[in-house]
């Protein structure tokens, strides 16, 4: 199956601070969403990417499916902002959903 | 609109005990899902319904089974729970075709004992 790939693992960073996400997957898809898991568990759409590029306020998100990259720009962070990170690549029928391990970042003050 | 909503929110049984996690959505999609999120990890498919009446296995379908009688309810049941079906059940629904996102539920945590 599609092997997707997210880095870092781990980002630690202080208010006012930008940073970068990444995500790395192996073969075509037909989907590709962001996602925020704020620290109550509840999973929050960010942007539904599978190509091109997209802005919503403080943050934006590139994909390049020919390359089978995506990255999630995290500008001025925020304390809020800190959560895990999780691309999700869709392939096949249905659009089957396949989760990155995801980026666990911590936003300090 | 509500969304996708699930019930319950948590549960707690024994190994062996049964039940059945519902998922509904208000938004006419034609797609469905269930995952899990085990600890440290990203979601993995259990089980999906392309339509109203059809059902299909996901990446670990083994202990669950499905039902989607009505298109707008997706129903996951575990027949005899074991402790490795400790998790938080997530549903999701989307469209058919091009407008393809997937919509979440706030999920069920559940503990088997």
């Amino acid at each position: 199956g599609i092997q997707v790939e997210q880095s870092p693992p781990d980002l630690i960073l202080q208010e006012g601070a930008n940073s970068t996400l990444r995500c790395n997957f192996s073969d075509s898809v037909n989907n590709l969403q962001w996602f925020h898991q704020n620290p109550w568990g509840q999973l929050i759409n960010l942007f539904y990417i599978p190509s091109g590029t997209k802005q919503n306020g403080r943050l934006s998100a590139t994909t390049v499916a020919t390359e089978r990259y995506s990255l999630l720009y995290i500008s001025s962070s925020q304390t809020t902002d800190s959560g895990v990170y999780f691309c999700a690549v869709g392939t096949g029928t249905a659009s089957k959903l396949t989760f990155g391990t995801g980026t666990r970042l911590q936003v300090t003050l | 609109n509500a969304g996708v909503t699930q019930t319950p929110k948590f549960r707690v049984l024994k190994t062996g005990q049964s039940m059945t996690l519902l998922c509904a959505q208000d938004m006419n999609h034609e797609y469905m899902y269930w995952y899990r999120q085990d600890p440290g990890m990203g979601l993995r498919l259990i089980h999906y319904s392309v339509g109203e009446g059809t059902t299909a296995k996901g990446e670990v379908p083994d202990g669950y089974n499905v039902s989607r009688l009505k298109k707008q309810n997706f129903l996951l049941g575990l027949e005899s729970a074991a402790p490795s079906q400790t998790s938080v059940y997530f549903c999701a629904s989307s469209y058919r075709g091009i407008l393809n996102e997937q919509f979440f539920g706030p999920g069920t945590r559940l503990t088997v004992l």
